[in-house]
């Protein structure tokens, strides 16, 4: 069945550190979902990437999804401290319609 | 309501009693669905519901678990004679899209809000 793996589990970074997470799909993502959950709460859609290639920003956070729609990645630039928590990305396979989940990358700020 | 309501928030309970967890989707939303996630841990997909059948059973972990959706609405996740290992939050969330089985693939616009999630520890 799909897999959808992220690397890396946990990143601890300095406050104005970048930070990035990497989505890999075992098959082609028709879409790809981006989540966050902060400590104790429960996830919160950020966005959705369709097409191949897709580029989209919100603020300093950048998601791109991969020419071939098997990979996608979240870049936080500067981090602050209220960017805390576990990034998750989501997506179907072909044939699938149930949005798996990756491990999540947890991310600790550090002030 | 404005959002997807989970009860109870939290919950503690005996080893082999059984346990109900509810949840109430957001008004109109016809895709609802059921996730585990243990302690620093993924989301575990456990059941989806498209109105009030539930065409993907696929991630019950076992024959202790079921659930039921009425009215297309309320949906009750039940684990009967729990275990420890039961011990997770159970986050229930849901959808607008209507899902049709022979076009598979999410379609645009299928943005997933999950509720706050039931707590559970199996003592």
């Amino acid at each position: 069945g799909q897999q959808v793996m992220q690397i890396p589990q946990y990143q601890h970074v300095q406050e104005g550190e970048d930070f990035t997470t990497y989505c890999n799909s075992s098959t082609t993502l028709s879409n790809i979902q981006w989540y966050k959950q902060r400590p104790g709460g429960h996830p919160v859609f950020l966005i959705q990437l369709v097409k191949s290639g897709e580029v989209k920003k919100q603020k300093r956070l950048t998601f791109q999804f991969g020419e071939a729609k098997k990979n996608s990645s979240l870049h936080i630039t500067a981090t602050q401290t209220t960017d805390v928590g576990t990034y998750f990305c989501a997506g179907p396979a072909g044939g699938s319609y149930i949005p798996t989940f990756g491990r999540g990358t947890s991310l600790i700020v550090h002030p | 309501g404005a959002g997807v309501s989970q009860s109870p928030s939290n919950k503690v309970t005996e080893k082999g009693k059984d346990v109900e967890l509810r949840c109430d989707p957001i008004s109109g939303h016809t895709a609802l669905y059921w996730y585990r996630q243990s302690l620093g841990q993924g989301l575990e997909f456990l059941i989806y519901f498209q109105g009030n059948s539930a065409p993907d059973k696929s991630g019950l972990p076992s024959d202790r678990f079921s659930a039921e959706r009425t009215g297309g609405s309320v949906s009750t996740l039940t684990i009967q004679r729990t275990q420890q290992e039961d011990s997770a939050v159970y986050l229930c969330a849901s959808s607008l899209v209507r899902v049709d089985l022979n076009s598979p693939g999410m379609h645009s616009g299928n943005t997933i809000y999950f509720g706050e999630g039931s707590w559970l520890t199996v003592v």
